[in-house]
């Protein structure tokens, strides 16, 4: 079965302080690794796709690197309005099934 | 250009009750996704349907049952309502290029409370 893992589950930052978020993976042959961002009570928000080892991509603050098993999202200087919870989602090797989620990691930043 | 919409955003029902929500996906988008959200918990994958088929249906009861017209808008269904029902219902679409792999685009979500 296909597992993602994210890590820590929590985590406070003062703004500026820089950190990344861990999300680990086992599916064999990745299509594809996804980072949403949620705010409380809404759906999540599409911020990246990385699709092969060594791939990053940037926005703003954050930029979304990939290996072979994990892929991290670090946060540069975050700023209070980054606080939310960070989502990793894999796709299945092959078939008819969607995205597995990991349970996400809470990020704070303290002005 | 509108983004998944869902409707309505707040339900107040009881056990027992049945109750339809419902999501229009992102114009050009065949694939409706449903997930549940309960307090704390993860994503939980409820129904995926492309081009009015069931694709995928997640490990939950057959109370959850939805379906999805011709126009690609799609509805959940919860009958026999149950205190742990009550979560954010979450409703997301896509094109349907990679199977399973396309990128997912979430509405803001319905809540629904059991009393």
């Amino acid at each position: 079965e296909d597992q993602v893992t994210q890590s820590p589950e929590a985590l406070r930052l003062q703004e500026g302080e820089s950190s990344s978020l861990n999300c680990s993976y086992t599916v064999s042959g990745l299509r594809g690794l996804f980072w949403y961002r949620q705010d409380p009570g809404k759906g999540p928000e599409f911020l990246f796709t990385l699709y092969s080892a060594g791939e990053e991509k940037e926005k703003e603050r954050l930029k979304a690197t990939l290996t072979k098993k994990e892929s991290f999202l670090h946060i540069t200087a975050p700023k209070p309005e980054d606080s939310a919870t960070y989502l990793c989602a894999v796709p299945p090797n092959s078939g008819y099934s969607t995205l597995t989620f990991g349970k996400g990691t809470m990020l704070l930043v303290s002005p | 250009e509108a983004g998944v919409t869902q409707s309505p955003t707040h339900l107040i029902k009881t056990r027992g009750q049945q109750v339809t929500l419902r999501c229009s996906p992102i114009s050009g988008h065949t694939s409706v996704y449903w997930y549940q959200q309960a307090l704390g918990l993860g994503l939980q994958f409820l129904l995926w349907y492309d081009e009015g088929e069931e694709r995928n249906r997640g490990n939950f009861p057959p109370r959850f049952s939805g379906r999805q017209f011709p126009n690609y808008s799609s509805e959940l269904n919860v009958n026999a309502l149950e205190l742990e029902d009550s979560a954010l219902y979450l409703c997301a679409s896509s094109l349907t290029v990679r199977q399973g792999a396309d990128i997912q685009y979430f509405g803001a979500g319905t809540r629904l409370s059991v009393l």
